[in-house]
């Protein structure tokens, strides 16, 4: 069964730093696209990040570029986000998601950051 | 990267139909076919409902149909029941970055 878990999310202070991961089963995650998506509370969906299969070319959200990190461990068959200098407006539930298709074909649960003082 | 318009809600009786909008413009739904459409329920995770403007991944009933017109996209649920009640979402892409809608809460009345 193809399956994503995701796990990291806490509460942290402005200027913070967490870590997610998003660990995949029945498949790859160096073998297709994958992304990080988030949902602010009672707020749409919007895309963050993602990072190609192969060479594993990375590309973000005007709105966290510069400050959060896609990579993944193909040991560990693994997606991770490093997410730095947090805002209060970085509190979300962020997903990890499979692109096919030309779109998200699988997700995980969510985690939830929460980023407050 | 702005996000493509939905209205905030739509609604029908249990076995007709509701269409729901997605707009953009020609440089992200007007510029390719890759126009898809996520159904979320309260606390879930989004579900792949449509991908490439009017394509059913497997396990999702036909009665959701997806098309396109210029600068905007469309989902249409045909005999609604309530388990169609939830929020929905499209999304295309603006180069090669993914944007979603704005989402419409379809209410089965």
């Amino acid at each position: 069964e193809v399956q994503l878990v995701e796990s990291g999310g806490g509460l942290v202070q402005p200027g913070g730093s967490l870590r997610l991961s998003c660990a995949a089963s029945g498949f790859t995650v160096s073998s297709d696209y994958m992304s990080w998506v988030r949902q602010a509370p009672g707020k749409g969906l919007e895309w963050v990040s993602v990072i190609h299969n192969g060479g594993g070319n990375t590309f973000y959200a005007d709105s966290v570029k510069g400050r959060f990190t896609i990579s993944r461990d193909n040991s560990k068959n693994t997606l991770y986000l490093q997410m730095n200098s947090l805002r209060v407006e970085d509190t979300a539930v962020y997903y990890c998601a499979r692109m096919a298709r030309g779109g998200f074909d699988v997700w995980g649960q969510g985690t939830m950051g929460i980023v407050s003082s | 990267q702005s996000a493509l318009t939905q209205p905030p809600s739509a609604s029908g009786s249990p076995g007709q139909s509701v269409t729901i909008s997605c707009t953009g413009t020609s440089s992200d739904v007007g510029a390719n076919n890759y126009v898809s459409w996520y159904q979320q329920h309260p606390g879930k995770a989004p579900k792949f409902m449509i991908y490439e403007v009017n394509k059913r991944p497997s396990g999702v009933p036909d009665r959701f149909s997806g098309s396109k017109s210029g600068n905007t996209a469309s989902l249409t649920v045909s005999g609604l029941q309530a388990e169609d009640e939830a929020d929905y979402y499209c999304c295309s892409y603006a180069g090669f970055k993914p944007v979603f809608g704005t989402g419409t809460k379809v209410t089965v009345l």
